[in-house]
């Protein structure tokens, strides 16, 4: 079964500053990865995708994430971090054959201003 | 195009009561699942449904939890007698399906989730 890990459960930065939340997962073959991203209160929202091809993805609000397969990672960045990016991001996993994502338990990114 | 409907957005309901959660998928997308969030946690899968077939429920709790996606009409996840632990944050998404990498595609988009209160 697969599984993900975001060992980050809280990270603050730096309104200005550069972001890059870890997401590791375990899978045997070559999965399905999902960024989303909760603000308080809210559903998800789908910030970036990999299913395929290039490993750098690009999302919205100016995240990227790379898949590395060496690593089993697939982790967000955001070069310059806004105020309003502050919220829960969620990395998850989907598998073939089965339609069910394994969500991570979260990483809340506070800003300082 | 509406995104995902859940209604009521909140929920509070004494022990014992039973919990109606409704699930409106996006236009054109014709499978839907459902997610629960504990307080501080991330959400864990309970159930996936097309239209009038539950194709995996290896998630739902063997008790007091059913789900269902009528031909017609919104998803409803149910959960009956309810209990303090069901106190949660129950999410539902939807998809079309369509044909990628190894056969199936499997972007997901939520709604914007029902908050449950047990007292």
């Amino acid at each position: 079964a697969q599984s993900v890990t975001q060992p980050d459960i809280h990270i603050t930065v730096s309104e200005g500053a550069s972001l890059e939340l870890r997401c590791n997962y375990s899978y045997g073959a070559t999965p399905y990865l999902f960024w989303y991203v909760q603000s308080p209160g809210q559903g998800l929202q789908l910030l970036l995708k990999y299913f395929s091809g290039d490993t750098l993805v690009q999302g919205i609000k100016g995240f990227e994430a790379e898949f590395k397969r060496s690593q089993s990672s697939f982790n967000l960045r955001k070069p310059s971090v806004h105020w309003s990016d502050a919220a829960e991001y969620f990395c998850a996993v989907g598998a073939t054959g089965r339609r069910a994502l394994t969500f991570g338990s979260g990483t809340r990114l506070q800003v300082q201003p | 195009n509406a995104g995902v409907m859940q209604n009521p957005r909140h929920l509070v309901r004494r022990r014992g009561q039973e919990a109606r959660l409704r699930c409106s998928p996006m236009k054109g997308h014709s499978h839907v699942y459902w997610y629960r969030q504990l307080p501080e946690e991330g959400l864990k899968f309970m159930v996936y449904l097309q239209k009038e077939n539950i194709i995996d429920e290896s998630g739902m709790p063997k008790e007091r939890f059913s789900a269902e996606f009528p031909k017609e009409g919104p998803s409803i996840l149910r959960i009956q007698q309810v209990v303090r632990g069901d106190s949660a944050a129950y999410f539902c998404a939807s998809s079309p399906f369509s044909w990628g990498r190894d056969g199936l595609y499997n972007e997901q988009f939520f709604g914007p989730g029902t908050r449950l209160t047990v007292l």
